[in-house]
């Protein structure tokens, strides 16, 4: 069963780099078939998008963040990872990582999140 | 970006209740919409995708319908551990803003 595990600092100061690791087992990140996405969602708010990756390499940046955003992954390991550049208290958020399922012919049409982490808070304070 | 607005917001229903939430596409999206549900502390867990395809091992008292703006999610009959928050979101584009806001679901 594909399990995902995000792990990184819960406590980021402003202005730092927040970084996060997802592990993926129970499965290659290296499937074909799947993309991986990370998402974050702030406390008691909605759902947004950071980016997603492919294992070969492609990765898809939220054009809100992307100055700041650096995605790679580690096939070896089965891993992938988010660093988010100079936060600020409107980072402070609960991080989700997910493997993202697609139908369609491009990454970004006909696809859907099917199966996240637990997700981990990040809070912005110093 | 498509926005995507969900109504209601919040909603109150009791055990055995029908229930339906609606998702609204500021453009046409065919039918490439998804709906999640997340309980509170939880992840959110995929429920139906292409408008209407039950995920795997959820269960058949809930069902997806729409194409094109309008879509909604039913519950045909209330268990009490459906009472969570529900999103829909789109994948006909990129996923930026690509998520409704959220319906809460509530005990009445």
């Amino acid at each position: 069963q594909l399990q995902l595990q995000e792990s990184g600092p819960g406590l980021v100061k402003p202005s730092e780099t927040l970084s996060l690791t997802c592990t993926v087992s129970g499965g290659s990140i290296s499937s074909s078939y799947y993309y991986w996405a990370w998402i974050r969602q702030p406390p008691g708010k909605g759902l947004e998008w950071i980016g997603s990756l492919y294992y070969s390499g492609n990765i898809h940046s939220n054009p809100s963040l992307k100055s700041r955003v650096t995605i790679s992954v580690d096939t070896s390991e089965d891993q992938f990872s988010l660093k988010l550049s100079s936060v600020t208290a409107a980072d402070t958020a609960v991080y989700y990582c997910a493997r993202v399922t697609t139908y369609g012919s491009s990454w970004y049409s006909r696809y859907y999140f099917d199966s996240w982490g637990q997700g981990t808070l990040v809070t912005v304070s110093s | 970006d498509i926005q995507m607005t969900q109504s209601p917001s919040s909603l109150s229903a009791s055990v055995g209740d029908r229930v339906t939430i609606t998702c609204r596409a500021s453009q046409n999206i065919v039918n490439y919409l998804n709906w999640y549900q997340q309980k509170p502390g939880k992840a959110p867990k995929l429920l139906i995708y292409a408008a209407s395809s039950l995920h795997s091992g959820v269960p058949s008292r809930f069902s997806g319908s729409g194409s094109g703006t309008d879509f909604t999610l039913t519950i045909s009959s209330l268990q009490p551990e459906d009472f969570a928050t529900y999103f829909c979101q789109q994948s006909y584009s990129t996923p930026q803003d690509s998520f409704g806001q959220g319906t809460k679901l509530e005990i009445k």
